[in-house]
């Protein structure tokens, strides 16, 4: 049971929005900045989105991310193929001295 | 341009001690960021193990913090996890990590990762 609730699964068809949710509580998205993270078959993860809606350098700008309260979502638009990979949000968590909390990881599927 | 690469024993004994090191290459640990290992177990999700700092302060997993012991030498530029008393349930690829923290742990990102290495625990 991850602290993050991520939907286990997503699906959408080439050129769609796709959202995918994270939902969290006041130790951890509540008080800290969420990330996300792209997981692409048989490889290490990659950081996506950082400080809630930060793309690093090289990340499209089809990607995106916000933040309301315990919640956040990512937001991928003009959706490709090459989108289908496992998604992971995370961010630290206040309680028990702190440490970093995942979610369970969405798998994106393109149809 | 940075890279970490993690390395140690593919295969472990129930009951024994795992023991993985990260060489990072092209940035200083003693420069800052924090260091950290993740894992995820097949077919399963990520599970954050903890990170240090190269002054030495650690950070861990509250499920895992009893077995866990990450170090650092910065002589070396490595850093490395020592996991005890591992069972089956241990079994995973393990990533190790940079860790970008700022303003407290309001934020903590995870920005450079090695490709990982496979650990079986099994007799």
């Amino acid at each position: 049971q991850s602290v993050l609730t991520q939907p286990p699964s997503a699906s959408g068809t080439p050129g769609q929005r796709v959202t995918i949710s994270c939902s969290g509580s006041s130790s951890n998205i509540g008080s800290n900045t969420v990330n996300w993270y792209q997981q692409l078959p048989g490889t290490a993860p990659k950081l996506l989105i950082y400080s809630n809606n930060q793309r690093p350098s090289g990340v499209p700008d089809r990607f995106s991310g916000s933040k309301s309260g315990t919640s956040a979502s990512l937001a991928i638009s003009g959706l490709q193929s090459e989108d289908e990979a496992d998604y992971y949000c995370a961010a630290w968590d206040d309680s028990l001295n702190g440490h970093v909390v995942f979610g369970g990881g969405t798998k994106l599927t393109v149809l | 341009q940075v890279q970490l690469q993690e390395s140690g024993p593919g295969l472990v004994k129930p009951s024994e001690t795992l023991s993985l090191t990260c060489t990072v290459s092209g940035y200083s640990i003693s420069s800052g960021y924090y260091w950290g290992w993740i894992r995820q177990p097949p077919g399963k999700g990520l599970e954050w193990i903890g990170s240090i700092y190269h002054s030495g302060s650690t950070y861990y997993n509250p499920s895992l913090k009893s077995r866990v012991t990450i170090s650092v030498d910065t002589s070396k530029n490595q850093f490395s996890l020592k996991l005890s008393s591992v069972t089956a349930a241990d079994t995973a690829v393990y990533y190790c990590a940079r860790a970008f923290v700022g303003i407290g742990y309001y934020y903590y990102y995870m920005d450079v990762w090695g490709k990982g290495t496979t650990v079986t625990v099994s007799s």
